[in-house]
Order: C-alpha cells, then sequence, then structure tokens
C-alpha cells in the first residue's frame, strides 16, 4: 500500500543532543513537509521540500535542518540549538493539486 | 498571506445532533479550502476540500462544507453526529497560484460527541 512511513513514533532527546526523525513515502510525490503540533496551536510549517536537492524554511524554521537527498526521503533533524522541541511532528506529502497525505507522526520528548 | 480561525477550539454535541463546526479565512487571492480530521496519536486524514468548484462540497463520513465568499467562511457540518466522529478537526487554507504551496491549519477543533 502506498503512504508515508514516520519512524521512530516515540523519542527522546537528552540535553545537547540532535535526534533525527525518519519520513519516507512511496507515492511518487515531489513535494513533502514538516509540521509541528502543540496542543491548542494547530500544526506549523517548519520545512518544505517541493523537489529533490531543494527545501524552503517554513515558519518555525529555527533550530531544525532537513536534507532532500532522494524523493522518498525527507528527515527532520532537532538541533540543540531548537529549546522547546517537546512536540507532535508530522511528516505529510502532496499531489500536484495539493493534497496531503500525512504520515501517524513522531512524539518527541525531552529527558 | 493567508490565515485560517477556528471558532470554538472544543464543541460537543449529543450523538444523532447537528454537528458544526466553523472556520473563517483570510487570503488575498482566491483560496483553497480544506477540512482535516486527527485521531489520537495519527496523522491527519483529508475529509473534503474547495478548490473553486462547486460552492457546497461533500466529503467521506456524511461531512459538508460550505464555502461563502462574503462571509469567508467554510463551516464544516454533518446533520447527525456518531460516535466515531469524535476527534480533532483542522480547517486549512492555501492558494491555487504558483509558488508556495504549503497549507496553513487552524489551530483545531476538538468534537465530542455525547451518547
Amino acid at each position: 500500500d502506498g503512504g508515508i512511513t514516520q519512524s521512530p513514533k516515540y523519542l527522546f532527546r537528552k540535553e545537547g543532543q540532535n535526534v533525527t526523525l525518519s519520513c519516507e513515502q512511496n507515492l511518487n510525490h515531489d513535494a513533502m513537509y514538516w509540521y509541528r503540533q502543540d496542543p491548542g496551536q494547530g500544526l506549523r510549517l517548519i520545512y518544505y521540500s517541493q523537489i529533490v536537492n531543494d527545501f524552503q524554511k517554513g515558519d518555525i524554521a529555527e533550530g531544525y535542518s532537513v536534507s532532500r537527498e532522494k524523493k522518498e526521503s525527507f528527515p527532520l533533524t532537532v538541533t540543540s540549538a531548537q529549546k522547546n522541541p517537546t512536540a507532535f511532528y508530522l511528516c505529510a506529502s502532496s499531489t500536484p493539486g495539493g493534497k496531503l497525505f500525512f504520515g501517524s507522526g513522531t512524539q518527541l520528548s525531552v529527558l | 498571506a493567508q490565515s485560517v480561525t477556528q471558532l470554538g477550539s472544543h464543541v460537543s454535541v449529543s450523538e444523532g445532533a447537528l454537528v458544526l463546526l466553523r472556520c473563517n479565512y483570510s487570503s488575498s487571492v482566491p483560496p483553497y479550502l480544506f477540512w482535516y480530521v486527527q485521531y489520537p496519536n495519527q496523522g491527519l486524514q483529508l475529509l473534503l476540500k474547495y478548490t473553486s468548484a462547486a460552492t457546497l462540497v461533500k466529503g467521506i463520513n456524511g461531512f459538508e462544507a460550505e464555502f461563502k465568499k462574503s462571509e469567508t467562511s467554510f463551516h464544516l457540518t454533518k446533520p447527525s453526529a456518531h460516535m466515531s466522529d469524535a476527534a480533532e478537526y483542522f480547517c486549512a487554507v492555501t492558494h491555487g497560484g504558483t509558488g508556495r504551496r504549503a497549507l496553513t491549519f487552524g489551530s483545531g477543533t476538538r468534537l465530542q460527541v455525547q451518547p
């Protein structure tokens, strides 16, 4: 079945540590996105990529980094510069018409 | 610039009652509008979308929404609530032009369905 796979489902970060969240899609979509979800704040865009080897900052990119070396993969690194990383992270890809397909998310917590 | 406002962070209805979740948008160009549903600890699923065709849009699970340009609204309705409708609902907006196509989401409305 086609879809978006995020891993791990739960992730814990120690102080000063960088962690990487995985996102893989087999939908052959060019566009991929990372959103952060906090209670009562909806989804906020971290980074997006419209095509391989290209990505753009979203509304809250500080403390995060991404790469897009393959069409299928769009990993997100939460760096030590992100001082409040605890959140639910959602990866998505979209059709040319803008329909988003979401992964099941990664809950990141700080130890 | 584009934004979405969802009125009411929590809505509670009885099973069988009408569901009305409110969404107002702001967009400098003709918008594309979406409603998504999220069940606990899961990603979002598309319920329905408006892309400048018919103003009354029918989606999955009996939901529908009406685009009203004069009111800048895109409220979500369902005639009769079911227990399985309990979830969080997000309204989102983007535009159909070239360039950035990432959606802007509202803050969400949690729907509770009472037996």
